[in-house]
């Protein structure tokens, strides 16, 4: 499985926003881009998944870079309930007869927000 | 309720007792997992069900016994564990394996082997 290398911590300021980095430079051309956070004491939370374009939703923007070996997830303004664990995790295409069920987690990026 | 439930939230047990652990989703979803998070280490996933049929076993010891009656519940059955196995239990599900990649988490069961 293509792993992914992201920073053990970043800290933020409240309301500004928040760029945190995945490496996958062994990504396959198949492979979706998912970022999941686990806020404390609570199970993991979906965040946002890309394949090859920027994704946005109502909690982040994912930027793909054009050679899909790195991705930023963007908190566009960082509050304190934001502050969590963040997960960057590949998974292959169900197009290709990959099964997304299996994510595999890493250590994540421990995001602390600062008033 | 909605989302993913799981009880007990917490649970002691000693290596020689048989326990269960219980997940609900109320999603409508046909794609249910489990997964351990030891203090300190990675979410490792152990067990995954696709419309009740078990899709995948992550080299799960056997004192580890999951079942998936229908597609809203899910069960691990402990029996016989050790205090490695302490640890929160996570249980997810996903509208099926194709969309596996957005799963939804239930708050977890701290387990607790003594």
């Amino acid at each position: 499985d293509a792993k992914t290398t992201q920073p053990n911590s970043m800290e933020s300021n409240e309301e500004e926003p928040v760029h945190l980095p995945c490496n996958h430079s062994t990504i396959s051309g198949t492979d979706y881009i998912h970022w999941y956070r686990q806020l404390p004491s609570q199970g993991p939370e979906y965040v946002i998944h890309g394949l090859t374009s920027n994704v946005n939703n109502r909690m982040a923007s994912l930027a793909i870079a054009e050679d899909r070996k790195s991705s930023t997830l963007i908190l566009h303004r960082a509050t304190l309930r934001d502050a969590a664990v963040y997960y960057c995790i590949l998974s292959p295409s169900p197009h290709y007869g990959g099964s997304q069920g299996n994510l595999i987690f890493g250590k994540g990026t421990k995001l602390s927000v600062k008033p | 309720e909605t989302g993913v439930t799981q009880t007990p939230r917490h649970l002691v047990m000693g290596m020689t007792n048989k326990k269960s652990l219980k997940c609900e989703q109320h999603l409508g979803h046909n794609a249910m997992y489990w997964y351990k998070q030891s203090a300190k280490k990675p979410l490792e996933l152990m067990f995954v069900y696709n419309f009740k049929e078990q899709t995948e076993n992550n080299s799960v010891p056997s004192r580890f016994s999951p079942e998936c009656p229908n597609s809203s519940h899910l069960f691990l059955h402990l029996h016989t564990l050790q205090p490695e196995d302490s640890a929160l239990y996570l249980c997810a599900s996903s509208q099926d394996l194709l969309a596996g990649g957005e799963q939804y988490f239930g708050p977890g069961t701290r387990l607790t082997v003594t």
